[in-house]
């Protein structure tokens, strides 16, 4: 059972825009950052957006990410079959822990 | 450019311990912090803790407290975790992830599977 929550799955079809939640509580999202991160099969995570809404270098701008209260969410747009793949949220929770969500698996029909 | 490279798959027996180490390069490595974050088959990432690479400092996750240790070696920029009283539930990719300021995981290694198995 994962601290943050998402939906297991999530689906689109190329060039629409998706959104993922991530739902957590006041210990965790409502008092710090989320960041999101891109897990392509087989590979290792990626830094996808920190700080709720920060793209590092090299990110498509098609990424967004957002936050309000304890939910924090991440938007797709002009979705690409290479977009599919696992999305995990993470963010600090202050039983000094890091906390992450259970993972949305974003299929391109 | 950035690289955290880890070491190779190991099997392991219950009750045996491993060591994984993630070798930095690419930057000062006593700038920044690392995390380990280890994935069983099919599920989710799991934090397991962090420790500075400035000056040693540790934070375990509270359910592997007393299982295990992380260290530096500031002479090879390397850092390592390791596991102890290894379980069947410990079987997993581990893997080493470079902190950002901001307390996020910008840079990551390939990932090191254990194995745990009689």
């Amino acid at each position: 059972q994962s601290v943050l929550t998402q939906p297991p799955s999530a689906s689109g079809t190329p060039g629409q825009r998706v959104t993922i939640s991530c739902s957590g509580s006041s210990s965790n999202i409502g008092s710090n950052t989320v960041n999101w991160y891109q897990q392509l099969p087989g590979t290792a995570p990626k830094l996808l957006i920190y700080s709720n809404n920060q793209r590092p270098s090299g990110v498509p701008d098609r990424f967004s990410g957002s936050k309000s209260g304890t939910s924090a969410s991440l938007a797709i747009s002009g979705l690409q079959s290479e977009d599919e793949a696992d999305y995990y949220c993470a963010a600090w929770d202050d039983s000094l822990t890091e906390v992450f969500g259970g993972g949305t698996k974003l299929t391109v029909l | 450019q950035v690289q955290l490279v880890q070491s190779g798959a190991e099997v392991k027996k219950p009750g045996a311990s491993v060591k994984v180490s993630c070798k930095a390069s690419g930057y000062t490595f006593t700038s920044y912090g690392i995390s380990w974050v280890r994935q069983a088959p099919g599920q989710g990432l799991e934090w397991m803790g962090w420790i500075s690479a400035y000056n040693g400092n540790t934070n375990y996750a509270q359910k592997l407290q007393g299982r295990v240790t992380m260290t530096t070696d500031t002479s090879t920029s390397t850092a390592y975790m390791e596991l102890r009283s290894l379980r069947s539930d410990d079987t997993a990719v581990y893997y080493c992830a470079r902190v950002g300021s901001s307390w996020y995981f910008d840079y990551w290694g390939q990932g090191t599977l254990v194995t745990v198995s009689s």
